[in-house]
């Protein structure tokens, strides 16, 4: 059965650094892309971050570009979200998904969702 | 960046209703990259359709998706009590990929 896994999230304060981690099983981790969507309180789903299967390829939103690097660890089976400089408007639930099986940058399973509260 | 704009905000219908949800595109999305997801409350997003007409493992043919020029559209041919939720759609033909703002199916 695919599974992710998000962890790390919790409440920081305005300019601070959380890491988010994502540990994936169930499928061959290395051949698939990852995604990090984030949903603010009560809002839609916004794109935040993709890489690619072998992590040579990152990809950001302008919102969080120069803040948020995602990574992977293919040994490990898990994605990485460094974020740092958070502000409040980060505030949000932070989801990893995997590619699709069908290819295209479209995600498939998802996991259950980390919160990260960015407040003083 | 393409924004996708869905349409209504809320849908009230009833059990075993159809239902036609709509999303339009700023501009054509690239080789019909479009899905939709479902999201119930608590729940994270689930995947529906992709490639915009090709249904995900696992989802019922109730379910279908279609587009025409820069219209995409989720139909659901009968509503049953579980798909009660708000259905996302999504681009990723074109960087950056992008979500419409949710469109929500109510019991009437």
């Amino acid at each position: 059965e695919v599974q992710v896994l998000e962890s790390g999230g919790g409440m920081v304060q305005p300019g601070g650094s959380l890491r988010l981690s994502c540990a994936a099983s169930g499928f061959t981790f290395s051949n698939y892309a990852m995604v990090w969507v984030r949903q603010a309180p009560g809002m839609g789903l916004e794109w935040v971050s993709s890489i690619t299967n072998s992590g040579g390829g990152t990809y950001h939103a302008d919102s969080v570009k120069g803040r948020f690097t995602i990574s992977r660890d293919n040994s490990k089976n898990t994605l990485y979200l460094q974020m740092n400089s958070l502000r409040a408007e980060d505030t949000a639930i932070y989801y990893c998904a995997k590619q699709g099986s069908g290819g295209g940058w479209f995600w498939e399973s998802w996991g259950q969702g980390n919160l990260v509260t960015v407040s003083s | 960046e393409v924004v996708l704009t869905q349409s209504p905000g809320t849908l009230s219908l009833s059990p075993g209703e159809r239902a036609t949800l709509s999303c339009r595109a700023s501009q054509s999305v690239t080789s019909n990259y479009l899905a939709w997801y479902q999201q119930k409350p608590g729940q994270a997003p689930r995947l529906l359709i992709y490639g915009a007409s090709n249904r995900a493992t696992g989802i019922p043919d109730r379910f279908s998706g279609s587009v025409s020029g820069t219209d995409c559209t989720l139909t659901i041919s009968g509503l049953e009590p579980e798909d009660f939720a708000v259905y996302y759609c999504h681009q990723y033909g074109n960087a950056p990929q992008t979500f419409g703002q949710g469109t929500k199916v109510e019991i009437k």
